[in-house]
C-alpha cells in the first residue's frame, strides 16, 4: 500500500498568513494526488486535484505542486473560512489512501 | 455535481450485520464510480471500498474485505454496502462518495454521511 505522510499535522496561523502544508508518498505516485479540506461536522471537500488543478469554485488563493513523492498545499493569504483540517489523498493504485490529516487553527 | 445522501446507519452488536444505501440526485448515477469512505470518531479519513460505473468491478480496503459487499443499482441512482460480522473497530461516519471519469480519479461529491456504531 502507498503511504501518505503528511506535514505538519497541526499549524496555528493568523487571517493573511501564507501556511504551506506538504505530503509525501512512499512511493511515485506522479501526479495521482489530490487534495480535501474538512471543516468540522462536514464532510470532506475536493480542493486541488491532480496535484495542481484547482476544483471548479474553490479560490485561487489555494494552489498545489509537486509530482513523484513530494506535494504541497499552500494557502496565500489564509481567510477567516479557511481555518480547517487538510487531507491529502492518492488514486494511483487500490487501496485509496489518505494522509493522516493537517489542522490549521487559528493564532 | 452529482447529490448523495447516504441512509440506514445505526447501532449495531459486534457481529451483526447493516446495510447502507445512497441516492444520487442532480445527475445519473451510471455516470459515476463510486466509493464508500469511511471517517471514525476524532481521526482521520479511511477509503474502504470501490464500484465502477457498470458495478462489475470492486475494491476493498483489507480491514473489510470478506465482511462489506458494495453494490449499485443504476436504474435506481443507489449504491449500497453491506456491513457483516461488524466489530466496534468499525464505528465511523460512513461517506458515500463518487468518482468522474477522469485521467486523476478524485472524490468529486461527498454525502452528508451516516453514523454507524457498533457496540453491545
Amino acid at each position: 500500500d502507498i503511504q501518505l505522510t503528511q506535514a505538519p499535522s497541526s499549524l496555528s496561523a493568523s487571517v493573511g498568513d501564507r501556511v504551506t502544508i506538504t505530503c509525501r508518498a512512499s512511493q511515485n505516485i506522479n501526479k495521482y494526488l489530490n487534495w480535501y479540506q474538512q471543516k468540522p461536522g462536514k464532510a470532506p471537500k475536493l480542493l486541488i486535484h491532480s496535484a495542481s488543478n484547482l476544483q471548479t469554485g474553490v479560490p485561487s488563493r489555494f494552489s498545489g505542486s509537486g509530482s513523484g513523492t513530494d506535494f504541497t498545499l499552500t494557502l496565500s493569504g489564509v481567510q477567516p473560512e479557511d481555518f480547517a483540517s487538510y487531507y491529502c489523498q492518492q488514486s494511483l493504485s487500490f487501496p485509496r489512501t489518505f494522509g493522516q490529516g493537517t489542522k490549521l487553527e487559528i493564532k | 455535481e452529482v447529490g448523495l445522501v447516504e441512509s440506514g446507519g445505526g447501532l449495531v452488536e459486534p457481529g451483526g450485520s447493516l446495510r447502507l444505501s445512497c441516492t444520487a440526485s442532480g445527475a445519473p448515477m451510471r455516470n459515476y464510480a463510486m466509493n464508500w469512505v469511511r471517517q471514525t470518531p476524532g481521526k482521520g479519513l479511511e477509503w474502504i471500498s470501490y464500484i465502477n460505473n457498470s458495478g462489475k468491478g470492486t475494491y476493498y480496503a483489507d480491514s473489510v474485505k470478506g465482511r462489506f459487499t458494495i453494490s449499485r443499482d443504476n436504474a435506481r441512482n443507489s449504491l449500497y454496502l453491506q456491513m457483516n460480522s461488524l466489530r466496534a473497530e468499525d464505528t465511523a461516519m460512513y461517506y458515500c462518495v463518487s468518482s468522474a471519469l477522469a485521467m486523476v480519479p478524485k472524490f468529486d461529491s461527498w454525502g452528508q454521511g451516516t453514523l454507524v456504531t457498533v457496540s453491545s
